[in-house]
């Protein structure tokens, strides 16, 4: 069964780096695209990234770009998140998530598995 | 960027009852819509992809309808493993994958 499996997450100083990992199980890595996705406490799903199934095609969202890059390593299973100059605003759970169409369909899609995410807390 | 809005944002429904969610997108995103469930302390569960596709597993007393800007996630008759907060999102233009605020579904 897929199973995806999150970690890296604690509480880190503002202005520090923080690398997550979600390592991946149970389908073929290599053919899917992947998504993080991050909740803070209390509040809504906020998609932050996503990356193609040969990690080509990188997207992220405006709130985010330019501190965060999102990678992979299909020989390992395992996509990862680079989290730079941490900020409060960016203390959530943070999930990985498989996208829902395999590259064959050339459609990127919603995430149809989830991990059960990792916590990041930014505070001095 | 594409802004997704969900009424109301609290249901609250007796069980066995129907619920009808709703949702929608500042522009058209024509099918490219899903609905997910998340419960306290869990992640999200894709319920509805392609507006109105249900997931693998999905009972089917979840049902996904509409296209363009109005979609509505029905529940037949609701269990009580059905309260839970449920969330839009639109996956036609992006990024950014826009979810909506999501509704909490509780019980009356």
């Amino acid at each position: 069964q897929v199973q995806l499996v999150e970690s890296g997450g604690g509480v880190v100083q503002p202005g520090r780096s923080l690398r997550l990992s979600c390592a991946a199980s149970g389908f073929t890595f290599s053919s899917y695209g992947m998504h993080w996705v991050r909740q803070a406490p209390g509040k809504g799903l906020e998609w932050v990234a996503f990356i193609s199934h040969d990690g080509n095609n990188k997207y992220y969202a405006d709130s985010v770009k330019g501190r965060l890059t999102i990678s992979r390593d299909n020989s390992k299973n395992t996509q990862y998140l680079q989290v730079n100059s941490l900020r409060a605003e960016d203390t959530a759970v943070y999930y990985c998530a498989k996208d829902f169409y395999g590259f064959w369909s050339g459609y990127y899609g919603p995430g149809d598995y989830w991990g059960q995410g990792t916590l990041v807390t930014v505070s001095s | 960027e594409i802004v997704m809005t969900q009424s109301p944002a609290t249901l609250s429904v007796s069980p066995g009852e129907r619920a009808t969610l709703s949702c929608r997108a500042s522009q058209s995103v024509s099918s490219n819509l899903a609905w997910y469930q998340q419960k306290p302390g869990q992640a999200p569960r894709l319920l509805i992809y392609g507006a109105s596709t249900r997931a693998t597993g999905i009972p089917a007393r979840f049902s996904g309808s509409g296209s363009g800007t109005e979609f509505t996630l029905t529940i037949s008759s609701l269990q009580s493993e059905d309260f839970a907060v449920y969330y839009c999102q639109q996956f036609n233009n992006w990024p950014p994958y826009t979810f909506g605020p999501g509704t909490k579904l509780e019980i009356k």
